[in-house]
């Protein structure tokens, strides 16, 4: 069975840029969650996607976005790109939600210059 | 809210000897706890989870954990490391219930030295 698999792997854009980030998890899996890694802010909890539905979100500045589609899939979007943005996206799935084990992707490197 | 506190942020250790990652949780409801792992340009891959039952959880790769509601911690150990065991590790929360949302400590730098 295919891993998570995230696209782009590396992407750099300029301040005030927008991106566009993507992820296909293991297939059955309908929960996408994403999470952002920085070195001085650690793993910190972006959104949750559920049959489509956003059913979790964190503390994020509406800048950043995201959607599922009816297959799983699913983007997160940041708009008006700022240097604090440049970090590891990760996406995860899992079959249901808590408890069942979440699968990672090995990530988007965003670098904002 | 749920937090996830790891002791030490790096663990300098020889191959062979064993080594003990510490884990501490903080929440007003019941978690379900778990270990990842992250080795350099790589996502997270799970070592262990405990949800119920035995506090003494085995994972992949010889680790296992011990779940202490009365300390709330969740150690993470190992009785003889490797050097391809140098990596970072972080342990997690999560609610029960329905979401997936995981709380992150900040991780431990496991370093294995000959």
């Amino acid at each position: 069975k295919a891993g998570v698999t995230q696209t782009p792997r590396y992407l750099i854009k300029t301040r005030g840029q927008q991106v566009t980030l993507s992820c296909s998890p293991i297939s059955g899996h309908r929960s996408v969650s994403w999470y952002q890694q920085t070195p001085g802010q650690g793993l910190q909890f972006l959104f949750e996607y559920f049959s489509e539905t956003q059913r979790n979100k964190g503390n994020f500045p509406g800048r950043f976005s995201g959607r599922q589609f009816s297959n799983s899939r699913s983007e997160m979007n940041v708009s008006t790109l700022e240097l604090g943005d440049s970090a590891l996206y990760l996406c995860a799935s899992s079959l249901q939600g808590a408890g069942n084990e979440q699968f990672f992707g090995p990530g988007t490197r965003l670098t904002v210059l | 809210a749920q937090s996830v506190t790891q002791l030490d942020s790096q663990v300098p250790v020889f191959e062979e000897a064993p080594v003990e990652l510490r884990c501490n949780y903080s929440s007003s409801v019941s978690v379900y706890l778990f270990w990842y792992v992250q080795y350099p340009n790589q996502g997270l891959q799970l070592l262990l989870k405990y949800l119920s039952g035995s506090t003494l959880v085995k994972g992949i790769n010889g680790f296992e954990a011990e779940f202490n509601k009365s300390q709330t911690s969740f150690h993470l150990r190992k009785p003889s490391v490797h050097i391809s065991d140098t990596a970072e590790y972080f342990c997690a929360v999560s609610l029960t219930g329905t979401a997936s949302k995981l709380t992150f400590g900040t991780g431990t730098r496991l370093q294995v030295t000959l």
